[in-house]
């Protein structure tokens, strides 16, 4: 079974510009949920996208966005970046179902530098 | 808020050694608490997952175990090896609002093995 795919793996942006990064979930999984992590803040909780719905979102202001399609996949958007958006951004994919454990599998991230 | 701490930030032992790495959190209202692995720039790959009703998870040369009412959780490694070296992430998976999940991450344990 295939894991969780992250595109690109790699991006260089300079400030003001926007970006898309995509993920494709475990195949099966309905849930899909983005982090940043850098080496200041750890790893940060961005939103968590269900069945089409953005069901949780963390603590980050509205230029970061994202989307599910009806095949689970999960695009996130920044637009506007700053300097501090340099980051490595994970996608996790789980069953999520009411009986499973929720168990999170995690991408290889985008590596996202704003220059 | 959920906050989750890691001891000892960094650890270096040579190989063969047996190791406790540490976890708490200050919550107890969890749902359930994943151990992960990532290398330099890399995705976390998933080590042992423990349900909330659950005591402890094996796995190979590892084990966690989980006291929910102390919010403490550890991660044991038998005889280590010097590619068990990485950082050592806990997470506990909380409830936010409604069936809205995410997790909260420990900021890591970089553990290095000497050979």
């Amino acid at each position: 079974k295939a894991g969780v795919t992250q595109t690109p793996r790699y991006l260089i942006k300079t400030r003001g510009q926007q970006v898309t990064l995509s993920c494709s979930p475990i195949s099966g999984h309905r849930s899909v949920s983005w982090y940043q992590q850098t080496p200041g803040q750890g790893l940060q909780f961005l939103f968590e996208y269900f069945s089409e719905t953005q069901r949780n979102k963390g603590n980050f202001p509205g230029r970061f966005s994202g989307r599910q399609f009806s095949n689970s996949r999960s695009e996130m958007n920044v637009s506007t970046l700053e300097l501090g958006d340099s980051a490595l951004y994970l996608c996790a994919s789980s069953l999520a179902g009411a009986s499973s454990y929720n168990e999170q599998f995690f991408g290889p991230g985008t590596r996202l530098t704003v220059l | 808020k959920q906050e989750v701490t890691q001891i000892p930030a960094a650890l270096s032992v040579p190989e063969g050694e047996n190791l406790v790495l540490n976890c708490s959190f200050t919550d107890s209202a969890i749902y359930n608490l994943q151990w992960f692995r990532q290398d330099p720039g890399k995705g976390l790959t998933s080590l042992l997952l423990i349900q909330s009703s659950q005591r402890e998870q094996t796995s190979g040369r590892l084990n966690a175990s989980l006291d929910k009412s102390s919010g403490r959780s550890t991660l044991y490694i038998a005889a280590s090896q010097p590619g068990d070296s990485a950082t050592y992430l806990c997470a506990v998976l909380v409830f936010s609002s409604g069936s809205a999940r995410q997790l909260t991450f420990g900021s890591g344990t970089q553990l290095t093995v000497l050979p």
